[in-house]
């Protein structure tokens, strides 16, 4: 397709479990971005990657969370050991410039469910 | 800690013009402002952006003054469709290099 695509669209886990989320970025997209949204609040930045680099992660919130890129197309965002307050949608987005000078492009999330 | 700020709900009717103003004071140098729109259950979807002065496309306009410290979407005429919430995106500069920031959005109403 000629959108962001990413899968699951919806995941539910048990407090403990790891879990796996994946972003297929627009084709030849530089840039990869990904984002958390609680309810009711705007995403929130997690990470940010140039082709296979991970340029940014400050706004990981523990190290629980990893995310990786490794030929600097698809991309996977991992939760170990997941918590309730882990629960949000997860948005990935790509763009075809680095940094904020073109527009980024938005996959519908993945719904995180922690029971 | 770098921030931006918007009204958190408004109200319109069909027909009218709706103005929503983003305030971020430490935006980044080089860096664009954008704005999205996100309806339940989707993710934000591309609207507008710009750098300085005035942009338009065919759906909106974006004010941005000289100083760059605010933006103001502009939306003509809204339809029931354009019930959603809006959000501007801005590179601000923090104390640890760039950062990526959504301001809290504001969810408009359009009645009929």
């Amino acid at each position: 397709g000629a959108g962001v695509s990413q899968s699951p669209r919806y995941k539910v886990a048990k407090r403990g479990q790891d879990v796996a989320l994946r972003c297929d970025p627009i084709s030849g997209h530089v840039s990869l971005f990904w984002y958390q949204q609680a309810l009711g609040q705007g995403p929130e930045f997690l990470t940010y990657f140039q082709n296979e680099a991970q340029l940014d992660k400050s706004g990981l919130p523990s190290d629980r969370f990893f995310a990786e890129r490794p030929e600097g197309s698809v991309s996977t965002l991992k939760i170990q050991r997941t918590q309730q307050e882990d629960s949000a949608v997860y948005l990935c987005a790509s763009s075809s410039e680095t940094g904020g000078r073109q527009p980024q492009h938005f996959g519908d999330g993945t719904r995180l469910s922690i029971l | 800690l770098a921030k931006t700020t918007q009204p958190i709900s408004m109200d319109s009717y069909e027909g009218q013009e709706v103005n929503i103003t983003c305030s971020h004071n430490n935006i980044a140098t080089n860096d664009y402002i954008t704005w999205y729109q996100q309806f339940p259950s989707q993710g934000p979807r591309f609207i507008i952006q710009g750098y300085k002065t005035k942009v338009t496309n065919e759906v909106a306009s974006l004010f941005i003054p000289a100083d760059r410290k605010s933006s103001t979407l502009s939306l003509p005429r809204v339809s029931l469709s354009d019930t959603a919430v809006y959000y501007c995106l801005v590179v601000l500069e923090g104390n640890y290099g760039q950062n990526f920031v959504f301001g809290p959005g504001t969810r408009l109403s359009v009645l009929p």
